[in-house]
């Protein structure tokens, strides 16, 4: 089965533009999480929605980013406009509600954001 | 609220040795409890998870074991490899209906032969 799929896996922008972020879950997860990861402050949850309704946005760092899932195969986190403290990687993550305690996240292999 | 607290890193170890990455948590309830792995490059992947107390969980000659008592889920291998160098996450979910994460901020372990 596919895992997670986030593109693009590398983005190199200047100052000023959008970006935009993509992430495809597991087909029939319904749970999907997008998360920070930076060495300064580590893995960081960003956002994250139960059947494409957003939960808990506490982690969206400004007004510059958002989050949409349009449907249950994909999502896209936005910067606009971007800065350079925004470099990082950013991972997607879902997972499947009502197996139990226990049930992990899988994660995308992450998109590496570099604002020049 | 919920945190994870691991050692900190890096740690270095040569080959055949022994590791063990230490975690303790604090949580309302019964967690469930993680460790995850990022090997470079890649997303976070499950190792192992427990939980319940007293669970050992284990995966790839690693093993951690929930230990209610003293709120620790230590990680431990009895002989690393080189390709056992990545970063390892200690993480907890709160309860069972709870699917966000709390993660450790990551002990990276590089092996050398």
């Amino acid at each position: 089965d596919a895992g997670v799929i986030q593109s693009p896996r590398h983005e190199v922008t200047e100052m000023g533009q959008e970006v935009t972020l993509r992430c495809k879950p597991i087909s029939g997860h319904d749970y999907l999480f997008w998360y920070r990861q930076t060495m300064m402050r580590g893995l960081e949850l960003l956002i994250y929605f139960n059947n494409n309704v957003p939960i808990d946005d506490s982690g969206m760092p400004e007004d510059r980013f958002s989050a949409k899932m349009p449907n249950a195969s994909f999502s896209t986190l936005k910067i606009q406009p971007s800065e350079p403290r925004d470099s990082a990687v950013y991972f997607c993550a879902s997972t499947l509600s009502g197996q139990g305690a226990g049930q992990p996240q899988h994660f995308g292999d992450g998109t590496r954001l570099s604002i020049l | 609220g919920n945190s994870v607290t691991q050692m900190e890193g890096p740690v270095t170890l040569s080959e055949e040795a022994f590791l063990t990455i230490n975690c303790t948590y604090t949580a309302t309830g019964y967690p469930s409890l993680f460790w995850y792995v990022q090997y470079p490059g890649e997303g976070l992947q499950l190792l192992l998870k427990a939980t319940k107390a007293d669970d050992k969980g284990s995966n790839k000659g690693f093993e951690a074991t929930y230990r209610k008592e003293t709120t620790s889920f230590h990680l431990e291998k009895g002989s690393v490899q080189v390709s056992d160098s990545a970063v390892y996450f200690c993480a907890l979910s709160p309860w069972a209906g709870s699917y966000q994460l709390t993660f450790g901020k990551g002990t990276k372990l590089s092996v050398i032969p």
